[in-house]
């Protein structure tokens, strides 16, 4: 069964600090991984997207990471601020062969205090 | 307009009442996706319609009606709900290309649903 686990679960971090959200995943055959941010009330949107081949992608102060040998992701945030607050979705997209169906982790939610 | 809209963003009804959420989405997308999202739970999929034939029903209760009359519209036709359907409904659309679901889902505003 496809599955993806999140964590931590809920982290809160003073602006400007770093942290990091983990993902773990078993989706097979992978075809990529993405994470979205979702603000409260909101719809999710994308952050970054991984490919089997890729270890390293960064979009302004997010850098998210894949290795597909373990099938874990990490998304880092760096100098975080007060917007960063919101809820940080991991999800999986099987290749052909597999669901069509992206598998959803359940979320970090992150909050960021002044 | 861009991107999926969706309609009405809040919407209040008892439960017997009979009423409908629209999703419109102007990507030229060929997959349309009605998600649940309860309180501090993961988003949840409800139905998939690809090229406006629905592919996924994933036992969502008959109280839940969809319908997809194009492949840039989708509809959740609400009867006789519960308090506990009380959610936010998130609607998304991508593309698919050979059977395979590369693209990146992009989501509506959702529509925040009480029920009394």
């Amino acid at each position: 069964k496809n599955q993806v686990e999140q964590s931590p679960q809920s982290l809160i971090i003073l602006e400007g600090k770093n942290c990091t959200l983990q993902c773990n995943y078993t989706v097979s055959p992978f075809s990529n991984l993405r994470w979205y941010k979702q603000d409260t009330g909101r719809g999710p949107v994308s952050l970054t997207i991984m490919t089997f081949s890729e270890n390293t992608k960064s979009n302004g102060r997010y850098t998210a990471t894949l290795d597909a040998d373990t099938k874990q992701s990490s998304l880092h945030i760096t100098a975080s601020q007060l917007s960063d607050s919101a809820s940080y979705i991991c999800v999986v997209s099987a290749a052909s062969g597999g669901s069509y169906i992206p598998t959803f982790g359940r979320g970090t939610s992150l909050i960021v205090h002044p | 307009e861009t991107g999926v809209t969706q309609t009405p963003r809040h919407l209040v009804m008892g439960m017997t009442n009979k009423k409908s959420l629209k999703c419109e989405q102007h990507l030229g997308h060929n997959a349309m996706y009605w998600y649940k999202q309860s309180a501090k739970k993961p988003l949840e999929l409800m139905f998939v319609y690809s090229l406006e034939e629905r592919v996924e029903n994933n036992s969502v209760p008959s109280r839940f009606s969809p319908e997809c009359p194009n492949s840039s519209h989708l509809f959740l036709h609400l009867h006789t709900l519960q308090p506990e359907d009380s959610a936010l409904y998130l609607c998304a659309s991508s593309q698919f290309r050979g059977g395979e679901n590369t693209g990146e889902l992009f989501f509506g505003e959702g529509s925040r649903l009480t029920v009394l």
